[in-house]
C-alpha cells in the first residue's frame, strides 16, 4: 500500500511569499494529483502529473518520478490561496484507479 | 455541465438508522468513486466503479457500508445501521475511465450520527 507523506502540515505566510508544499510516496504511480480543499470544503483538481511539470497560473507543479517526489509552488501568495492542499496519488491499472491522499497541508497566506 | 451532483448536502440521523447518500456524475464520465473524509483519517477511498460495475471496495469499512451503480447517471452508498464514528463528509468523484485523468468532485454530504 502506498503511503503518501506531505510536509509541512501546516504553513502560515504573509502575502507576497513563494509557497513550497513537498510530497513523498513510497511505490510507483501512475499519477500524482494536487488538489485544493477551501473552507467550504469543495475539493478542486489543480494539477495531474506523471512526469515533469506544469504550470497554470501562479501555480507550479513538479515531479520526480526517480525520488518519488513532487513539489507544488505557489508564487506571488494571496490571501485568496489560504485552504488545505492535498497531494493524492493512483496506481497503474485499468485506467479507473481510486486516490490515496496525503493529510493535507493547511496554507495561510496573511495580508 | 452541472458537475457532480450529491445529495444530501447534510443529513442528521440517529444510530441504527439507516442512511442514503446519493451522487450524479458528470454526464459521459464512466468512473464513479466514493470518499470519506475525517479528522482523524483524512480522505480515503471507500470504493470505486467502472462502466457501473464494482472495481475495488477494500476501503468499505464493514458490512454495514454498501454501494450501487444501477445505471451511469446514478450512485447510492448506504450505511445500514449507522453509528457516531460514520459521522464524515462523503465525496463522491467521477472521471472519465480508461487512461489517466483529473477526477472531478461532487460538493460532499456532510453526514452526522447521533
Amino acid at each position: 500500500k502506498n503511503e503518501v507523506e506531505q510536509s509541512p502540515q501546516n504553513l502560515t505566510a504573509q502575502e507576497g511569499e513563494f509557497i513550497t508544499i513537498n510530497c513523498s510516496y513510497s511505490v510507483g504511480i501512475s499519477a500524482l494529483h494536487w488538489l485544493q480543499q477551501h473552507p467550504g470544503g469543495g475539493i478542486v483538481s489543480l494539477f495531474m502529473l506523471s512526469s515533469g511539470k506544469k504550470k497554470h497560473g501562479r501555480l507550479i507543479a513538479t515531479i520526480n518520478i526517480q525520488e518519488k517526489h513532487s513539489s507544488l509552488h505557489i508564487t506571488a501568495s494571496h490571501p485568496r490561496d489560504s485552504a488545505v492542499y492535498i497531494c493524492a496519488v493512483s496506481y497503474s491499472g485499468g485506467g479507473a484507479d481510486g486516490l490515496t491522499f496525503g493529510k493535507g497541508t493547511h496554507l495561510i497566506i496573511q495580508p | 455541465d452541472a458537475g457532480v451532483i450529491q445529495s444530501p448536502r447534510h443529513e442528521v440521523t440517529e444510530m441504527g438508522q439507516e442512511v442514503t447518500l446519493r451522487c450524479k456524475p458528470i454526464s459521459g464520465h464512466n468512473s464513479l468513486f466514493w470518499y470519506r473524509q475525517t479528522m482523524m483519517r483524512g480522505l480515503e477511498l471507500l470504493i470505486y466503479f467502472n462502466n457501473n460495475v464494482p472495481i475495488d471496495d477494500s476501503g468499505m469499512p464493514e458490512d454495514r457500508f454498501s454501494a450501487k451503480m444501477p445505471n451511469a447517471s446514478f450512485s447510492t452508498l448506504k450505511i445500514q445501521p449507522s453509528e457516531p464514528r460514520d459521522s464524515a463528509v462523503y465525496f463522491c468523484a467521477s472521471k472519465l475511465a480508461g487512461g489517466l485523468g483529473e477526477q472531478f468532485f461532487g460538493p460532499g454530504t456532510r453526514l452526522t450520527v447521533l
